[in-house]
């Protein structure tokens, strides 16, 4: 079965660390581009972060750069984020997401992420 | 690229054809992509290109324009169909996503 299936959520204290991951199956993971994208509660969907198919490039939105690191590990089929300094703002489930030419042709049912004291 | 969504929610009862609209802030060719979300699931990944319905959708779904100005028609609305879309532009580096239309039953 052709799926993403992210954990690694739950709640944390301003200016904490969370790591969530995204576990690939039913498709050659080493082969794809893959992304993180978020949405805040009630909001619309927001890009953060994306990986080339070997690692070797990735790019970030402005609000998380310096703070979030994305990673793979093809051999695992896994995606990674690692999220440090983490603010109230970054409150949101967080999704993965497989690219095609920049659209995202597959999508994870997300984990919820939640930044407050 | 700023990406605005019109209407906000569409009240549209069962059977009948839906329309709404996607607007960039500047011209990305056909690099646009639509999105369907239900409460809780995963977004669901519809046309790209404008255009081109992905794999499996229903023919009922068709999307156009270019330039700057889109359009996504569910031709007779289905159960299944009531829920958000979102489009995408992917003409410009960094992607970047309209705030969604609610299709809601009338």
């Amino acid at each position: 079965q052709v799926q993403l299936v992210e954990s690694g959520g739950g709640l944390v204290k301003p200016g904490g660390s969370l790591r969530l991951s995204c576990a690939a199956s039913g498709f050659t993971f080493s082969d794809h581009y893959m992304s993180w994208i978020r949405q805040a509660p009630g909001k619309g969907l927001e890009w953060v972060s994306y990986i080339s198919d070997s690692g070797t490039i990735i790019h970030y939105a402005d609000s998380v750069k310096g703070r979030f690191t994305i990673s793979r590990d093809n051999a695992k089929n896994s995606l990674y984020l690692q999220m440090n300094s983490l603010r109230a703002e970054d409150t949101a489930v967080y999704y993965c997401a497989r690219e095609s030419a920049w659209y995202f042709n597959l999508w994870g049912r997300g984990t919820l992420v939640t930044v407050s004291s | 690229i700023v990406m605005t969504q019109s209407p906000a929610t569409l009240s549209v009862s069962p059977g009948e054809r839906a329309t709404f609209s996607c607007r960039a802030s500047q011209s990305l060719s056909t690099s646009l992509a639509w999105y369907q979300q239900k409460p809780g699931q995963a977004p669901r990944f519809l046309i790209y290109g404008a255009s081109t319905r992905a794999t499996g959708i229903p023919a009922r779904f068709s999307g156009s324009g270019s330039g700057t100005e889109f359009t996504l028609t569910i031709s007779s609305l289905q159960s299944e169909d009531f829920a958000v879309y979102y489009c995408q532009q992917y003409s410009n580096w960094p992607p970047t996503f309209g705030q969604g239309t609610k299709v809601e039953i009338k």
